[in-house]
């Protein structure tokens, strides 16, 4: 099964508005990444925070961890049209040597 | 440019026709990766390597081979393809899987099998 799990699955929200998804994961992790896809295209880097970090920023995102209950968010300020994406979050679990991935959340950012 | 080079982009085969996809990186990266992504299921891993002439299943390894006999390379063999491996396939790379794995990722390569 999965390592990550997003929530929700699709989230549609108005340009200006703030985006908030959700990854929660099963075992004891080195880090989590999110990454974004455009529709049926490679997924590219976003922001990674380790297990002993709390909160990170880049930009527009912030990404927060909470490892005693296995969950993470990414919030995207301010969203724009191009944000339009599927968002992932993957985790490293420790001593795996493999990144896992969830099932990703659909953003839609309304002009 | 540093990236991730999947072939074919786009195949159409039909069930039991041996095929290759290949992935190169020009990054220099120890560790590389296959995912398949389906609808309803994210992406799921195949195969990965860490570095050359070693390689690991993942989470769904039946029907696919993999051989790392280079650095740069890391080809996903179907050798009796069948409907169910119908998806959208990617390859991915990163410098090494010492703790901050950080994946470039291939274009895709949308296979479908008759």
């Amino acid at each position: 099964s999965q390592q990550g799990e997003e929530d929700p699955q699709a989230l549609s929200i108005q340009e200006g508005e703030n985006a908030t998804m959700n990854c929660s994961y099963k075992t004891s992790i080195n880090n989590l990444q999110w990454y974004r896809q455009n529709s049926g295209r490679g997924l590219v880097h976003l922001i990674l925070i380790r297990s002993n970090e709390r909160e990170k920023h880049s930009g527009r995102l912030r990404v927060t961890l909470d490892t005693s209950k296995k969950s993470s968010s990414l919030l995207i300020t301010a969203s724009r049209a191009a944000d339009t994406a599927s968002y992932f979050c993957a985790t490293d679990a420790r001593g795996a040597g493999k990144s896992t991935f969830g099932d990703g959340t659909t953003l839609t950012v309304k002009p | 440019e540093a990236q991730v080079t999947q072939n074919p982009r786009y195949l159409i085969t039909v069930t039991g026709k041996k095929l290759t996809v290949t992935c190169s990186q020009n990054m220099n990266h120890e560790y590389m990766s296959w995912y398949r992504q389906d609808p309803g299921l994210g992406l799921r891993q195949i195969y990965y390597s860490m570095n050359v002439e070693v390689t690991d299943k993942g989470d769904v390894p039946e029907g696919y081979k993999v051989s790392r006999k280079e650095k740069r390379n890391f080809p996903l063999i179907l050798e009796s393809p069948s409907p169910n491996q119908t998806s959208l396939y990617f390859c991915a790379s990163s410098p090494d899987n010492s703790g901050a794995n950080v994946l470039t990722f291939g274009a895709g390569s949308r296979l479908t099998v008759l």
